[in-house]
């Protein structure tokens, strides 16, 4: 099946730093990836989708300079996370397109804590 | 009104027993539909796949569409204890990759 790697799984930061988390699809090119954001007991949210070679397209109320994501490969791609914030502590999950159909292919999740 | 509804649950039940999850949504653009599962702590595992209405099965994992009632559902027949997780339903249009997911119903399956 297909294998979507995600790193580091958890990291503690303090505030003001910034975090970078990246996404890759192990098994199969990816030209699209998505970037999620989910609250304790909570479903996922949706923050950006990632293009290869293009911008990203960031979700209504998701802040672009606060969450800097980069697609620069067809099987990777990076979360930024600038000036982190205690606000900003979540678990963040990226998940990669079946590049044959319209399934999503999830990482394991950072959980980010920011003190 | 959200555009997937799903009973958060808490489900519990026995060993053996059937879990029966659903979810419901709002808009008719949706075309395929997934379920998942989610461990405590990690991310989510697609369990099933569908884009057309009727039923799909995968060993002890039945899933059902109804496209005119707008209702998914998801069977797990003889539960294990390792069954036990979060399950989401999710479900996209075909004009883009986006999914929509349900709120996810903690399933706990006693030994």
């Amino acid at each position: 099946g297909a294998v979507v790697s995600q790193h580091p799984s958890r990291v503690i930061c303090k505030s003001g730093t910034s975090v970078k988390i990246e996404c890759r699809s192990l098994d199969f090119q990816a030209t699209t990836m998505f970037w999620y954001r989910q609250f304790p007991k909570k479903s996922l949210m949706l923050m950006a989708t990632s293009n290869e070679g293009s911008k990203a397209t960031y979700e209504q109320g998701v802040e672009k300079d606060k969450f800097l994501i980069n697609h620069a490969s067809l099987t990777l791609s990076t979360l930024t996370v600038t000036s982190a914030h205690p606000e900003d502590s979540s678990f963040y999950i990226c998940s990669a397109r079946d590049p044959g159909g319209f399934g999503q292919y999830f990482g394991a999740g950072t959980r980010l804590s920011v003190l | 009104q959200k555009e997937v509804e799903q009973d958060p649950g808490p489900l519990s039940v026995p060993e053996g027993a059937i879990v029966s999850l659903n979810c419901t949504y709002s808009n008719s653009a949706f075309q395929y539909f997934m379920w998942y599962r989610q461990y405590s702590r990690k991310g989510p595992e697609l369990l099933m796949y569908t884009y057309s209405s009727g039923n799909k099965e995968d060993g002890r994992f039945t899933a059902q569409v109804d496209k005119s009632s707008k209702y998914i559902s998801l069977f797990i027949r003889d539960s294990q204890p390792s069954d036990s997780a979060t399950y989401l339903c999710a479900m996209g249009r075909s004009n883009d990759y986006k999914l929509s997911f349900g709120a996810g119903t903690t399933v706990t399956v006693r030994a």
